[in-house]
């Protein structure tokens, strides 16, 4: 296993709520991706976290926000919620700057929007 | 036009057969390139990193063609666990994800 938890597993949430999901990082890892996975599609990148600070971000709105914290866990927050948001959220972790590295995935969190 | 394609799959094999993924990216700039295995309701995971020079990996060999843009995956003498969905990665300041391609390998 890589180490990289995410909570929690499965989350049911209607439109227009907001939903907090977590990550925590294996050791000694200092950058943190989420990811975004529909059904049937791979991963898009939401954006990136390097020692709390925001690396890069994908091409999704502002609606999706994170954190990052000094243990190097992680958060996304999804805002107004859609029913497009229903996919599953996966994080990865690198030890360096991330960006090129391999990343190392948590299970996710599946997330339905009703 | 996507910045990484991939065929669009699903791909089902016999047991022993050879199988062969292509990938297409768009950003020349792009810097790291990976395969990556994701099984059904799974993280994905590291396959194999792929090199400018070729790389294998016991029945796994790798290809990327930078000229081309251009990277495959060959898989030789396929199992029944091969069975899963292969992910083409490009990284330069972050990693994109093609959609995958579905590989079903039967008895």
């Amino acid at each position: 296993e890589t180490g990289v938890t995410q909570s929690p597993t499965h989350l049911i949430k209607t439109r227009g709520q907001q939903v907090t999901l977590r990550c925590s990082s294996q050791s000694g890892h200092n950058t943190v991706s989420w990811y975004q996975q529909a059904l049937g599609q791979g991963p898009q990148f939401i954006f990136q976290y390097y020692r709390e600070e925001e690396n890069g971000r994908g091409n999704f709105p502002p609606r999706f926000s994170g954190l990052q914290f000094p243990n190097y866990s992680s958060e996304l927050n999804v805002n107004a919620l859609e029913l497009d948001d229903s996919a599953l959220y996966l994080c990865a972790t690198t030890p360096g700057r991330g960006g090129e590295e391999t990343q190392y995935f948590g299970p996710g969190t599946r997330l339905l929007v009703l | 036009r996507k910045e990484v394609e991939q065929d669009p799959g699903p791909f089902n094999v016999p047991e022993g057969a050879t199988v062969a993924f292509n990938c297409t990216y768009s950003n020349s700039a792009s810097q790291s390139f990976f395969w990556y295995r994701q099984d059904c309701r799974k993280e994905p995971k590291l396959l194999m990193s792929v090199y400018s020079s070729g790389n294998e990996d016991g029945r796994f060999t790798a290809q990327l063609n930078r000229a081309s843009q251009y990277i495959s995956l060959l898989i030789r003498d396929s199992k029944l666990s091969d069975s899963a969905t292969y992910l083409c990665v490009v990284g330069h300041n972050d990693m994109r994800f093609g959609a995958g391609t579905r590989l079903t390998v039967k008895p």
